[in-house]
């Protein structure tokens, strides 16, 4: 079946604007969860979604970044007044549930300019 | 909360070697540890997992052991390929809970 996808695929844009990045999970997915990965790092924790629940938003950098999931399936990421270090491949992933495997789609390259 | 160190950052063996990746954790509640294989501008991938009431699990050239008393777990592969060539991450959590935690990552070259 489908896996998880992401729009865009690569976006470059200027210091201080702001940008949306897109995630469609894996169809029957409750949860989803959004990760950053800087040039040559790790992933790093941004913000999970379970159902109907309150998100969990402790990973998120600054309240420039949010991020919403409407009618639990399809979820975006949002950065207001991006900076240079807002630059990195963010990743999006589901699980069938919170605590099953996730499965993640092939990221969004932001470049920051 | 959850710390997960990965050693080496950077590995190079000849093709047909085998090669080891190390992670230890921090939190002994952790009891599921999934490991993810990224190429090149591609997305990560579960390669292998397994969970704490089992000591070694294996998948044709690749296997995984785990160590709960010294909170540390492997990935082993062996007869290595070029095509292993990737960026491997391992990660931690409790089986109640959704976090999972990344180690830093392991560049593995495999010199044909």
């Amino acid at each position: 079946g489908a896996g998880v996808s992401q729009s865009p695929s690569n976006k470059v844009t200027e210091k201080g604007k702001d940008v949306e990045l897109r995630c469609d999970p894996i169809s029957g997915h409750t949860a989803l969860y959004w990760y950053r990965q800087s040039l040559g790092q790790g992933l790093e924790f941004l913000i999970y979604f379970q159902g109907n629940s309150a998100p969990d938003k402790s990973g998120l950098p600054s309240d420039r970044f949010s991020a919403e999931r409407t009618g639990g399936s399809v979820s975006t990421l949002t950065i207001q007044r991006t900076q240079q270090e807002d630059s990195a491949v963010y990743l999006c992933a589901s699980s069938y549930t919170g605590i099953q495997t996730q499965y993640f789609g092939p990221g969004t390259r932001l470049l920051v300019l | 909360g959850e710390n997960v160190e990965q050693h080496p950052s950077t590995l190079s063996v000849q093709e047909g070697d085998s090669a080891v990746i190390k992670c230890t954790y921090s939190d002994s509640a952790s009891n599921y540890f999934p490991w993810y294989k990224q190429e090149l501008g591609k997305r990560p991938q579960l390669i292998i997992d397994i969970r704490s009431n089992v000591g070694e699990k294996k998948d044709q050239r690749i296997a995984v052991t785990l160590n709960k008393t010294a909170k540390h777990f492997s990935l082993h592969i062996t007869e290595t390929q070029p095509e292993d060539s990737a960026v491997y991450f391992c990660a931690a959590k409790m089986d109640s809970s959704y976090k999972l935690i990344f180690g830093s990552g392991t560049r593995l070259l495999v010199r044909p």
